[in-house]
């Protein structure tokens, strides 16, 4: 059982440059999120979806877009990387909204110089 | 929005206690706790959905205070194995969803 797989692991961009992030699950959940954790701040939400064809913003969504095209995908894109996005990004996914744990993908790890 | 959790940095020796908090401004429905080991992913390790609600497992347990909007995280005669970096979660409405907003951690380290 998979869970939930993001691609790559980890990738060096060089500021300007796109890339496209991918998470797949396998458990039919409905909701999945992206968040980035940065050094002392957390996990900090970017974009969230609430089902196949929806995305929507979170806390700091400026500089990404989102697509769910299919259930199990969610994408993360950066149009032109900026040295700020260096972080660590997580994708996660849960059955419910309310009250069910979100599952994690092992994090892509990302450097913009 | 976070919630805040405290304290920041812990360091127990094996079998010692530790105590994290987590507290928030706004009214709290439920709270999620999960642990991070460095390089990894956050692993889930329990939700409290009603106030005054206690959960455990093994020697890790929480309990819940809707009033106090609080919540805290025990763990008792640690092992080894629990260091690494425990998260609060709250969630909180946005459209369409009860999203998880995470609070900043408590890193925790148990020495031998």
């Amino acid at each position: 059982n998979a869970g939930v797989t993001q691609t790559p692991k980890f990738r060096v961009l060089k500021t300007g440059q796109s890339m496209t992030l991918l998470c797949a699950q396998d458990m039919n959940h409905e909701y999945m999120y992206w968040y980035r954790q940065d050094p002392g701040m957390g996990l900090r939400l970017i974009h969230y979806s609430v089902g196949e064809g929806t995305t929507a913003k979170g806390e700091v969504p400026d500089g990404y877009n989102v697509s769910r095209l299919k259930k199990q995908n969610f994408l993360l894109g950066l149009e032109s990387a900026a040295p700020s996005q260096t972080s660590v990004y997580f994708c996660a996914s849960k059955f419910y909204s309310s009250g069910t744990e979100a599952f994690f993908g092992q994090g892509t790890r990302l450097t913009v110089v | 929005q976070q919630p805040v959790q405290s304290p920041q940095a812990v360091i127990l020796r094996e079998g010692e206690d530790a105590v994290i908090n987590c507290s928030s401004s706004k009214a709290l429905y439920s709270v999620h706790w999960y642990r991070q080991k460095h390089g990894e992913a956050p692993v889930f390790l329990m939700i409290l959905l009603k106030g005054g609600e206690q959960k455990g497992h093994d020697k890790i347990s929480a309990s819940f205070n809707e009033k106090k909007q609080q919540s805290s995280l025990y763990l008792t005669a640690s092992q080894l194995s629990y260091s690494g970096t425990y998260f609060c979660g709250t969630e909180r409405y946005q459209t369409g969803a009860n999203n998880l907003f995470f609070g900043t951690g408590t890193r925790l380290t148990v020495i031998p």
